[in-house]
Order: C-alpha cells, then structure tokens, then sequence
C-alpha cells in the first residue's frame, strides 16, 4: 500500500508563473489536507478537503491560492502568479475519516523555489 | 489564538544519553497532542499521540512523552539517543475536528554526537 504520493518533488518557478502541486492520497483516504512550511519554521494549515468539498480553508491566503480534490484523481493545491515568498515546502497530509482517533499520514512534501 | 511553542531549536546530545525535548502549549480547553519526526528531505512520520487516555504515552522508536496539564507541557523523551535518532521533531496541538488539522511549533532539530 503505497503511502501519500506528492509530485513534483521539487519544482522551480520563475515569478508570475503558476504552480501546481499534486497530491495522490493513500488508498482508501478521502480526507485531504495542505500545510505549508516556510524556513526554519514550523507547518501551518492551509486547508482540508473532502472528496470534491472544501471543509476548511480557513489557512489559505485569499489571492493566488486555491485547492481542490475532485472525485477522481489526486488533489491540487494551485498557485497563481507565484512570487518569492512562496518558496516553500508543501506537504500534503491523507486521512480515511476525519474523526481524532484516526491518524494522518504525510507526503514527503513538494519544494517549490520561486526565482 | 492557540499556540505551541517549543524551547530550544537544537539540541545536542551524545550517543547513548537522555534525550529532552520540549514542548508547551496554550490553552484552557485539553487539546490533544503529538509528536512527528522528520528526516531530512522527508515527509512527517507520527511518532505518538496524546488523545485524554494514559498521561504517559509510549510510541515508536523508543520515545514517550508525559502530558501534564498543570503545566501545559509534553515533553518528549528518550532514555538513551541512538544516532539514527539525528532528525527534526514537531510537536503539534488539535483542539478538536480532525487529527489532519493541526498546529505545528517550530521544531527542534536534534543532533546525536558519537
């Protein structure tokens, strides 16, 4: 069972371009979440996604940034006209419910450089 | 707002000592804690979790962590540090809804002298 599949791994964007992260959960999982984690500090919520739903968003910057998980296929976290401050590292998070005693499993994080 | 903070942002310690990390959290309503580890270049891996059963909490790799609500801390330990132990720790705080939604300190990076 393959565990939470990000790609790209890293990715390189020149400013103004558009990013697009992918996240593929484990099987089974339709619960979604992004975190972002900017250097030396520590991860912060951007947003939880049920299958085709947006549950919180309440972590996402109102411009630019926007995320789905449509029924089929892996979520996307979609980044408009990047600029350098969203360098960053990107990690996606899969669930199978979203109860407490269910635990959360990460990707290995997508490293996004904006130049 | 809530908040977790943890003390120190390295740590060092020689290979077979006890192993002290940190973690406070603000809050008057218990929330549930954790700890994750991450190796370089890597995704989080759950190391243990704090959801208002045992106080003391035992997870993988040797670690364990005391929750102790006098003193709104959960410090993790290890009695002896092993050099694969050499990553970066999070502690992380839920204050209800899902176990995906959580809020990170800063980390701990711990390094393990021979």
């Amino acid at each position: 069972n393959a565990g939470v599949m990000q790609n790209p791994r890293h990715l390189v964007r020149r400013r103004g371009q558009e990013a697009r992260l992918r996240c593929s959960p484990m099987k089974g999982h339709s619960h979604v979440y992004w975190y972002r984690q900017l250097p030396e500090e520590g991860l912060k919520f951007m947003v939880y996604l049920q299958k085709e739903n947006i549950i919180d968003e309440s972590g996402m910057p109102k411009e630019r940034f926007s995320a789905e998980f449509p029924k089929e296929g892996p979520s996307i976290l979609r980044i408009q006209q990047v600029v350098r401050g969203d360098s960053a590292a990107y990690f996606c998070a899969s669930s199978s419910t979203g109860a407490m005693n269910t635990e959360a499993f990460f990707g290995q994080g997508t490293r996004l450089t904006v130049v | 707002a809530q908040s977790v903070t943890q003390l120190g942002s390295h740590v060092s310690v020689s290979e077979g000592a006890l192993v002290l990390l940190r973690c406070n959290y603000s809050s008057s309503v218990p929330p549930y804690l954790f700890w994750y580890v991450q190796y370089p270049n890597q995704g989080l891996q759950l190391l243990l979790k704090y959801t208002s059963a045992a106080t003391l909490v035992k997870g993988i790799n040797g670690f364990e962590a005391e929750f102790k609500k006098s003193e709104t801390s959960f410090h993790l330990t290890k009695p002896s540090a092993h050099m694969s132990d050499a990553a970066e720790y999070f502690c992380a705080v839920s204050y209800g809804g899902s176990q995906g939604n959580l809020i990170f300190g800063k980390g701990t990076k711990l390094s393990v002298k021979p």
